[in-house]
């Protein structure tokens, strides 16, 4: 079975660009999530979804990110526009439903330069 | 809300030794414990979890982990590492309500020839 796939594995960009990261969860899963993971402040749960309805965004660092869930197979991070300081790895990963007791399956990453 | 330490930050140990990675959760009733390793390059992997029943609980790749209520602890253990276990590895907490899951800072393992 396909994991959780994400696009592209690595983008490099000069500040001030918009920058959208894509993901595609597990299929029948429920809920997604979107990670950022950076050396100084490790994994941080940026926003997650359910049933493709935003749960909970309170991670979302500014009004520069927004996330959208169209359809259960498609999520996007767009960063507009991008700072040197959003540079980081950008995960997605998904789980069967909601619950704290579901694991999540995570995708390989987007790794962020911003120049 | 829940949180978790892990107070190693880098570990290393021996080809063939063992090997207890430390984990420390704080949460006010029964929680979902996990722990996943993440390669370089590569997303997070979930090795095992721990809801109810055996305190102990096996995984993929020879790890398992003790939940020990009495410690507020879930260290993970292996008894014997291989070169291909150099990695990163988080716990996680789980228990609060919708999806509310905490990881740790990660340990980072070597492995020495």
């Amino acid at each position: 079975d396909a994991g959780v796939i994400q696009s592209p594995r690595h983008e490099v960009t000069e500040m001030g660009q918009e920058v959208t990261l894509r993901c595609k969860p597990i299929s029948g899963h429920n809920s997604l999530f979107w990670y950022r993971q950076t050396m100084m402040r490790g994994l941080e749960l940026l926003i997650y979804f359910n049933n493709n309805v935003p749960i909970d965004d309170s991670g979302m660092p500014e009004d520069r990110f927004s996330a959208k869930m169209p359809n259960a197979s498609f999520s996007t991070l767009k960063i507009q526009p991008s700072e040197p300081r959003d540079s980081a790895v950008y995960f997605c990963a998904s789980s069967f439903r909601q619950g704290a007791n579901q694991p999540q399956h995570f995708g390989d990453g987007t790794r962020l330069s911003i120049l | 809300a829940q949180s978790v330490t892990q107070p190693d930050i880098h570990i290393t140990v021996s080809e063939g030794a063992s090997l207890e990675l430390r984990c420390n959760y704080s949460y006010g009733a029964t929680p979902y414990l996990f722990w996943y390793v993440q390669s370089p390059g590569q997303g997070l992997q979930l090795l095992l979890k721990y809801f109810s029943g055996d305190t102990l609980v096996q995984g993929i790749k020879g790890f398992e982990a003790e939940f020990k209520r009495s410690q507020s602890s879930f260290n993970l253990r292996k008894p014997s590492v291989h070169w291909s276990d150099a990695a990163e590895y988080f716990c996680a907490v789980g228990g609060g309500g919708n999806n509310d899951m905490r990881f740790g800072a990660g340990t980072r393992l070597t492995v020495k020839p």
